[in-house]
């Protein structure tokens, strides 16, 4: 089964750093980019930031530019985000979501979807 | 930057909707790179829509998607109880990067 099992959440305070992890499984991990989409409780979707199949290329959305950092392990199936400078406004669960295309321009079908992990910032 | 959707649209069963996403010409009026996922509460989204109008497998052919200078479309006809969603649109906006609209919340009345 393809699964995309997200870690490392929690209450952080104003100005700290997380980091966030995804285990990806049942499926070749290195052959697809991979995202981080997030959704405030009660709000809707937000795309943060993609990575290429082989790394070659990252994308940011223009609030966390500078401040988070999207990087892959190919060889153990895993994504990560380094989230720094927190702020309150990142109150959100994040969703690592699996490309079906190596390539960040692809057809905007994010097939596979973890189940979130709440990051909370507050003081 | 965010897409622009209507807040909620509703219809009756068996009739049609349309929930529009209106963008750029930096994003939806650039690139044929529009896709539409579908949120039931406390799940992760689903794609039901790429390349402007696209059905991935499985998808009904009751839902269809299309593209209009910098402004998308998604129509669901025949309109089901079931179809009762949030619906959010997604553009390609250059730069490795992406981009949702607000979503738009479906009753079927």
């Amino acid at each position: 089964e393809v699964q995309l099992a997200e870690s490392g959440g929690g209450l952080v305070q104003p100005g700290r750093s997380l980091r966030l992890a995804c285990a990806g499984s049942g499926f070749s991990f290195e052959d697809h980019a991979m995202h981080w989409v997030r959704q405030a409780p009660g709000k809707g979707l937000e795309w943060v930031s993609g990575i290429s199949w082989n790394s070659g290329a990252t994308g940011y959305t223009d609030s966390v530019k500078g401040r988070f950092t999207i990087s892959r392990d190919n060889a153990n199936n895993s994504l990560f985000l380094q989230m720094d400078g927190l702020r309150p406004e990142d109150t959100a669960f994040y969703y690592c979501v699996k490309d079906v295309k190596m390539w960040l321009v692809g057809e905007g079908r994010f097939d596979i979807w973890g189940r979130g992990t709440l990051v909370t910032v507050s003081s | 930057s965010v897409l622009s959707q209507p807040a909620s649209v509703s219809g009756s069963p068996g009739q049609s909707i349309t929930i529009s996403c209106n963008g750029t010409g930096s994003d939806i009026g650039f690139f044929n790179l529009v896709s539409w996922y579908r949120q039931d509460p406390g799940k992760a989204p689903k794609v039901i829509i790429y390349d402007v109008l696209k059905r991935p497998s499985g998808i009904s052919s009751r839902f269809s998607g299309s593209k209009s200078g910098n402004s998308a479309s998604l129509t669901i006809s025949g309109l089901q109880a079931e179809d009762e969603a949030d619906y959010y649109c997604c553009s390609y906006a250059g730069g490795s990067t992406w981009v949702f609209g607000g979503g738009t919340t479906l009753t079927v009345l």
